[in-house]
């Protein structure tokens, strides 16, 4: 079948640096999305990697392997409003996406 | 710009009682359109999709309903609802066509039956 793993919750300090895992099982693969979503909004595109290797966008950069079926985002310098849920989702053959249940990122000062 | 809006933002509903929510988009055209629900501790529900009008594609079985009467317009509609119903709701866009388009998310819907 098909599936995401991802961490459930995560604590970091403000300042710091911290990685998110993300793994996937899909039927093909036409890449992987991360998503940030504060409490009660909608989510909020952030990435999208189909390539191996690393992205950088600012603060935030996504990592994938396509061999290994994993992809990490990493969040640099780690500011209060960065406190959120952090989506994974890969999309299938179908371009349909498996949903993972999200890591929700607590931020302290 | 594209803008995508979603409403209501929250309702609480008896069992048994009709349910409407609607989500337009503005700024693209024959968009992409997704009801999604979201529960607690739990991934993303694709419950519709539509890639035109009066094209609707059903993922999970349920009492739940969508439709597409415009280019722009999704409606996801109950005629009773279930205690299960509960949750929040989404709507989002992706450019038309196949392919690995971004998702565009509305501000939700956070429904709960009592």
């Amino acid at each position: 079948g098909q599936n995401i793993d991802q961490p459930t919750e995560m604590t970091a300090t403000e300042g710091a640096i911290v990685q998110i895992n993300c793994t996937y099982q899909t039927s093909g693969f036409n890449g992987l999305f991360w998503y940030q979503q504060h409490a009660g909004e909608a989510p909020t595109f952030l990435s999208y990697n189909v390539l191996d290797g690393l992205e950088e966008k600012g603060r935030f950069s996504s990592f994938l392997s396509r061999s290994k079926g994993y992809s990490y985002l990493l969040l640099k310098e780690l500011q209060m409003k960065d406190s959120a849920s952090y989506l994974c989702a890969a999309m299938d053959s179908n371009y349909q996406l498996i949903w993972g249940a999200g890591t929700k990122l607590i931020i302290k000062p | 710009s594209q803008t995508i809006h979603q409403w209501p933002a929250t309702l609480v509903q008896p069992v048994g009682s009709p349910l409407s929510l609607e989500c337009t988009v503005e700024g693209t055209s024959n968009p992409n359109l997704y009801w999604y629900r979201q529960a607690a501790g739990r991934g993303l529900q694709l419950l519709f999709y539509s890639v035109g009008i009066g094209q609707i594609s059903s993922e999970v079985p349920q009492n739940l309903s969508a439709s597409r009467p415009q280019d722009r317009q999704f409606i996801l509609s109950s005629k009773k609802l279930l205690l299960s119903d509960s949750g929040f709701y989404l709507c989002a866009y992706s450019e038309g066509g196949s392919g690995a388009n971004v998702l565009t998310f509305g501000a939700g819907s956070r429904l709960t039956v009592l």
